[in-house]
């Protein structure tokens, strides 16, 4: 079945360091691929998406590239902020398929000033 | 501005208790998920709705029902709450679409369920 491998957290950082949170997945064929995030005391947000190989998908300054032959898609960002302490999931939706998303175990962002 | 609510933030109830959770979403959307979160494990599906009195199970079902009789409310049902339900319970809502794989679930703010 679909599967999607996050790199275990927490993970913890100072402020304006680069961020990297690994992802990989199990899928038939080629799936859309999502990052959510939950900031605390919230439900999940939809951060960024890509729909095919080699997508680049960015938003709020974080972006992760559809890695088909690695089937990979890590998030990144250049410079946390305190603000992006958070819990971020990956997640996959196999495309043409009335399944849902399948999620990740998710990893803990704490950015320390 | 899109938006889904779930009835309790927080909810402590007793083992062997029935407990009803609500979720309204307010953006006409057709399909409705129910998910756990639990640490270490992610969101795991529950059950899933695709319209007006239709539903889905999803990958952990057992101990659980759903009821779906108007478009806009979701509810989760425990028949008979027990320890291992204890949990954090999301819900989620999506249009329809032509490329449901690319539409966005919009998530409530959850509610921690605690089953003493």
């Amino acid at each position: 079945g679909d599967s999607v491998t996050q790199m275990e957290g927490p993970v913890t950082l100072s402020e304006e360091a680069f961020l990297t949170i690994n992802c990989t997945y199990t899928a038939t064929g080629y799936p859309s691929l999502f990052w959510y995030v939950q900031y605390p005391g919230e439900g999940l947000q939809l951060l960024l998406k890509a729909t095919k190989a080699d997508d680049k998908g960015s938003n709020k300054g974080f972006e992760a590239t559809y890695r088909k032959e690695t089937t990979s898609f890590h998030l990144e960002k250049g410079s946390v902020q305190v603000s992006d302490s958070a819990v971020y999931f990956c997640a996959l939706h196999p495309k043409g398929s009335a399944r849902q998303l399948t999620f990740g175990s998710g990893t803990q962002l704490t950015v320390l000033p | 501005d899109v938006k889904v609510t779930q009835s309790s933030r927080y909810l402590v109830k007793r083992t062997g208790e029935k407990v009803f959770l609500e979720c309204v979403q307010d953006m006409d959307h057709e399909n409705m998920f129910w998910y756990r979160q639990d640490p270490g494990l992610g969101l795991r599906l529950i059950y899933f709705s695709y319209d007006v009195k239709m539903k889905e199970k999803g990958d952990i079902p057992e101990g659980y029902s759903v009821s779906r009789e108007k478009k806009e409310r979701f509810s989760l049902i425990l028949e008979s709450a027990s320890t291992n339900q204890t949990s954090m319970y999301l819900c989620a809502s999506r249009p329809w679409g032509r490329d449901r794989a690319n539409n966005e679930q919009f998530f409530g703010p959850g509610t921690r369920l605690t089953v003493l």
